[in-house]
């Protein structure tokens, strides 16, 4: 079955400093894959997303993340981290099986920012 | 401006009640999703529709049901038969693509509270 995985609850990281937040997904076909953000109480906005083409894909907010098909990985970076940066972040892969399209998300880690 | 209005925002409910949760898109969106989300579980998805009447179970449908009557709208119903409804509730939707997927946009979501 097509799953996501997020293996880091909470992070937390000082303002500044360089963040990556891991994401691994299991899907047997090429997969579709996003980044999602969510600030409390609020619903989700993309950050970015990979279909094809260039591995190392571009999003808002000056967030990078890198498709690796041999690690099954998707992960999401940024060089410095600023405080506004602390939400919820979830990964997802787009399921296109049996005719109908489906987002499956990961747990999601929370992003912590310390002045 | 395009975009998913979810409402209400807040609702309360109380034991043995059924509740209607709102959600419409003018995005001229085909797709349409619902999901749950509780701390530390992501988000789970409880029904889907591609297309005007037709829907289908996501992977937590038991105590809930929807109807699709138009393109633009996609209520989902929580029944009495739901034990545990407290939850953050997201409605999404996206237009499919031929042999792809295409980003899903969110509502703000509505916040389900049994009292």
């Amino acid at each position: 079955a097509q799953s996501v995985t997020q293996p880091d609850i909470h992070i937390t990281v000082s303002e500044g400093a360089s963040l990556e937040l891991r994401c691994n997904y299991s899907y047997g076909a090429t997969p579709y894959l996003f980044w999602y953000v969510q600030s409390p109480g609020q619903g989700l906005q993309l950050l970015l997303k990979y279909f094809s083409g260039d591995t190392l894909v571009q999003g808002i907010k000056g967030f990078e993340a890198e498709f690796k098909r041999s690690q099954s990985s998707f992960n999401l970076r940024k060089p410095s981290v600023h405080w506004s940066d602390a939400a919820e972040y979830f990964c997802a892969v787009g399921d296109i099986s049996g005719g109908y399209n489906k987002l499956i998300f990961g747990a999601g880690t929370r992003l912590a920012v310390h002045p | 401006d395009g975009g998913i209005t979810q409402s209400p925002k807040y609702l309360f409910r109380k034991e043995g009640q059924n509740v209607t949760l709102s959600c419409e898109q003018n995005l001229n969106h085909d797709a349409m999703y619902w999901y749950r989300q509780d701390p530390g579980q992501g988000l789970r998805l409880i029904y889907y529709s591609q297309i005007v009447n037709d829907f289908q179970k996501g992977d937590i449908a038991e105590g809930y049901s929807v109807s699709r009557e138009k393109k633009e709208s996609f209520p989902l119903t929580v029944t009495s038969a739901q034990k545990n409804p407290t939850a953050f509730y997201l409605c999404a939707s996206n237009q499919p693509g031929t042999g792809g997927f295409t980003e899903a946009f969110f509502g703000q979501g509505t916040r389900l509270t049994v009292v």
